[in-house]
This record gives structure tokens, sequence and C-alpha cells, in this order.
């Protein structure tokens, strides 16, 4: 059975930092891209980020690009996410979801999600 | 990126048909043929519907389908049912090598 299992989300405050954390199970994650997709509360799915089978190639989005970091370490099963320099507008469910085939879509397994909320 | 376009609501009776249509540009959903769709319940996580336009996943029921022309796709589901009442995304790959989803649609199921 595949799982995904987020960590690492809380209460930061703006301009800080956190790191989540993705721990994968139940098929050969060094061979799947993974990716970050994060939902404000009320709001609708935003992609946020997505790194390759191999770790080599990274992807953002304009809205986190130079203040967060994906990386992988297949070694462990486990998709990070360097979150810095946190804004209010960052809060959200951030969800890991496995990519069925190809570099950034379609997500056919998601977490249960981790929630960050950036606040004072 | 701007957000692809999807209407806000859409209902129907059971046993009826509805479709939800995903606007987006000649650099998303006009161009590949990656194009997704995605079930969420509230409190839950996404759930993969359609993808490659038109592909179903095993277990997803074939009341689902899902079509596109042009700059825009459409998902369509036949027979509604009460439990198919919950948000809808689409999401397309872009040329910039990122995904876009759409803003979502609620599906009610009078």
């Amino acid at each position: 059975e595949v799982q995904l299992v987020e960590s690492g989300g809380g209460l930061v405050q703006p301009g800080g930092s956190l790191r989540l954390s993705c721990e994968a199970s139940g098929f050969t994650f060094s061979s799947h891209a993974v990716s970050w997709v994060r939902q404000a509360p009320g709001k609708g799915l935003d992609w946020v980020s997505a790194i390759s089978d191999s770790g080599v190639n990274t992807y953002y989005a304009d809205s986190v690009k130079g203040r967060f970091i994906i990386s992988r370490d297949n070694s462990k099963n486990t998709l990070f996410l360097q979150m810095n320099s946190l804004r209010a507008e960052d809060t959200a469910v951030y969800y890991c979801a496995k990519v069925r085939e190809g570099i950034i879509d379609p997500y056919d397994y998601w977490g249960q999600g981790t929630l960050v909320t950036v606040s004072s | 990126q701007s957000a692809l376009t999807q209407p806000a609501s859409v209902s129907g009776s059971p046993g009826q048909s509805i479709t939800i249509s995903c606007t987006g540009t000649s650099s998303d959903v006009g161009r590949y043929d990656y194009v997704s769709w995605y079930q969420q319940h509230p409190g839950k996580a996404p759930k993969l519907m359609i993808h490659n336009v038109s592909n179903r996943p095993s277990g997803v029921s074939n009341r689902f389908s899902g079509s596109k022309s042009g700059n825009t796709a459409s998902l369509t589901i036949s027979g509604l049912q009460a439990e198919d009442e919950a948000d809808y995304y689409c999401g397309s790959f872009t040329s910039s090598y990122t995904l876009v989803f759409g803003g979502g649609t609620k599906l009610t199921v009078l």
C-alpha cells in the first residue's frame, strides 16, 4: 500500500524558516518524481515544487522561487521542503504527492497534509 | 502563471450528467495533453480522477470522463450520485515546466 506521511508543520513567525518532510512507503521511491502542493484555508490547490526521481532536476512556482528548496533522500525514501523567509501568504496545508509518470504530474497518491501557519 | 479558469459551482440531480470546464492558454492546456482532474472531499486529500486529458486510473468509475478542445478541457460526470458531491480541480503542465491548477469547482448534487 502506497503511503505518504508529511511532518514538520507548525506555527512560525513571518521571516522564519521551517523544514517539511514526507516519508514514502509502498512503492519504489527512487523511480518516481514527487511534488509539494499546498492549499490555503478555504482556498484551492496551489502547486509549489517538484523534484525528479534522481533529485537532479528541481522545479518551483514563481511565488516560492528563491525562498523554498526541495530535496530528497532516496536512501531514506524521504522528500523535504526547506521553507525560508516565510510570509503570511504561505499559510496552508502542504501535501506531498507522488507523480504517476513523467516529471511533474499527474499525482496518483497524496499524503494527508501538514499545516503551516505563518503568523506573529 | 495564472490559474486555469473553472466555474465556481455546478449542480445536478441524481442520475443527470454535468460537465465542468477548465480554460487555459496555448502555453498549458492548449499545448500539452497533460491535463488532470482531481476530486476533493472536505477535509480530505485530493484524488486523481482523470490524467492525460481522458485517461481514468484503475478504480475510478467509468462515469467520469475527460476531453479537450483547444485551450479548454472538460470533465463530465454521468449518472450523478450523492457521493460525487465534492470540489473538483483541473491541473495542467505548462511550458515553464510548472503545474497550474484551476480555481476549483464545487459540485452540488441536488
